[in-house]
């Protein structure tokens, strides 16, 4: 166990719908990011907080959107779903410190769009 | 932003012998380099990591090297063992003050018994 919460683990959904996946970071973390990886793809970033402001956005659709809440869980919404939107999605989460980089990750949530 | 190349994408290796990744990155500033594991089903693992001001850091049978002046950095797996075999990933900060870590595309590394 990593210390990063993610739920639900599997998810199965139709085109068109919406979604929230859900992470919980690692205790004393203020840092929490959002990848997406998709079928032979790498770990593509989609957006940071930190202590609840975004603070960094990557390659996220606007269809998708996050936050990151009081209590440091974040989620991140994924609406008017389509089928390239399957893929396994990962929060990380870090101290958040000027010189702290060590990311953890959560086991995942793997999306399927049907 | 920060771009992150790595290679090989498939490495193949009998059981004991080496295996070693490579990857570049561009912004000069980076200073910071980890590398993650990931089996199937599972998150990334943080495995080892460098800073800029070493060259070299070994942990047991897993050793990263760093060249600043060629902007690449390499994982050595030395004495490989069928439980290596996963997906290696490296990573390089982004500029700026968030930070976020650009990771290559990943070494799919098979360790045949």
């Amino acid at each position: 166990d990593s210390g990063v919460t993610q739920t639900p683990k599997h998810l199965i959904t139709a085109t068109g719908q919406r979604v929230t996946l859900r992470c919980s970071p690692r205790s004393g973390d203020l840092s929490v990011y959002w990848y997406q990886q998709s079928l032979d793809q790498g770990l593509q970033f989609l957006i940071q907080y930190y202590n609840g402001e975004e603070r960094a956005k990557g390659n996220i659709l606007e269809r998708f959107s996050a936050q990151q809440f009081p209590d440091l869980h974040s989620e991140l919404n994924l609406s008017s779903l389509e089928l390239g939107d399957s893929a396994l999605y990962f929060c990380a989460s870090s101290a958040g410190g000027r010189q702290s980089y060590g990311y953890t990750f959560g086991s995942g949530t793997r999306l399927t769009v049907v | 932003g920060e771009n992150v190349e790595q290679h090989p994408s498939t490495l193949s290796v009998q059981e004991g012998d080496s295996a070693v990744i490579k990857c570049t990155y561009s912004d000069s500033a980076s200073n910071y380099f980890p590398w993650y594991k990931q089996e199937l089903g599972k998150g990334p693992q943080l495995i080892i990591d460098i800073r800029s001001n070493v060259g070299e850091k070994k942990d047991q049978r897993i050793a990263v090297t760093l060249n600043k002046t060629a902007k690449h950095f390499s994982l050595h797996i030395t004495e490989t063992q069928p439980e290596d075999s996963a997906v290696y990933f490296c990573a390089a900060p982004s500029a700026g003050s968030a930070r976020q870590l650009t990771f290559g595309s990943g070494t799919q590394l098979t360790v045949l018994p």
